[in-house]
């Protein structure tokens, strides 16, 4: 059981490049989510997934998109990296987003935006 | 808006001494959740509270919920250096908010 894994680790992007982040859970969760990490900003929603086919906009969505592939995987795309969206993103999930928000995170993504 | 408030935002104390950290705010929430990251890893659930005024313990951590459910404590007895990390809450109602995190720094 890998529970929640994430890819890349670690990623350097010039100003405009683009990426995907990748995610993947293997504890059959209904809801998964895309958090980014600041020094003194705390775990800043980006988006989230109630249930495989829906996706909605959490607290700082501007310059991502998401995808929920399948119930296991979701996905993060920065289409124009701007050196704002440096920072350390995280993959979560839970169980049923209406009665369990107990999360269970990747180990995150550390990227820089030169 | 929701906030969940932690405080304090440092502390580093020797190991053996006693701690509690808060979390607190001005809503009222259905649970309250307290996880624990470390360096260059993501957030580990500790407990989740879901009762006003209960209390869950794991070992030399002892977790209340506040009786309106607005607010909620972690006290760590006799810390040790394995108990440093960045302590975050998280209140749920229709949605899940994080608080900022108290840094703890548990000194040998």
């Amino acid at each position: 059981n890998a529970g929640v894994t994430q890819t890349p680790k670690f990623q350097v992007l010039k100003t405009g490049q683009s990426m995907t982040l990748q995610c993947a859970q293997d504890m059959n969760h209904n809801s998964m989510y895309w958090y980014r990490q600041d020094p003194g900003m705390g775990l800043r929603l980006i988006y989230y997934s109630a249930s495989e086919g829906t996706t909605d906009k959490g607290e700082v969505p501007n310059g991502y998109n998401v995808s929920r592939l399948n119930k296991r995987e979701f996905s993060l795309r920065l289409e124009s990296a701007a050196p704002s969206q440096t920072s350390v993103y995280f993959c979560a999930s839970s169980g049923n987003y209406r009665s369990s928000y107990e999360q269970y995170f990747g180990p995150g993504t550390r990227l820089t935006v030169t | 808006t929701q906030l969940l408030e932690q405080s304090p935002q440092f502390l580093s104390i020797q190991e053996g001494e006693n701690l509690t950290v808060y979390c607190n705010s001005s809503s009222v929430f259905s649970s309250l959740q307290w996880y624990r990251q470390e360096p260059g890893e993501g957030p580990v659930l500790l407990v989740t509270v879901v009762t006003g005024g209960e209390v869950k313990k794991l070992k030399r951590l002892t977790f209340q919920f506040g009786d309106a459910r607005k607010d909620s404590s972690l006290h760590i007895t006799a810390a040790q250096t394995g108990d440093t990390g960045l302590y975050l809450c998280a209140g749920e109602e229709d949605k899940i908010i994080f608080g900022k995190g108290t840094r703890l720094h548990i000194l040998p």
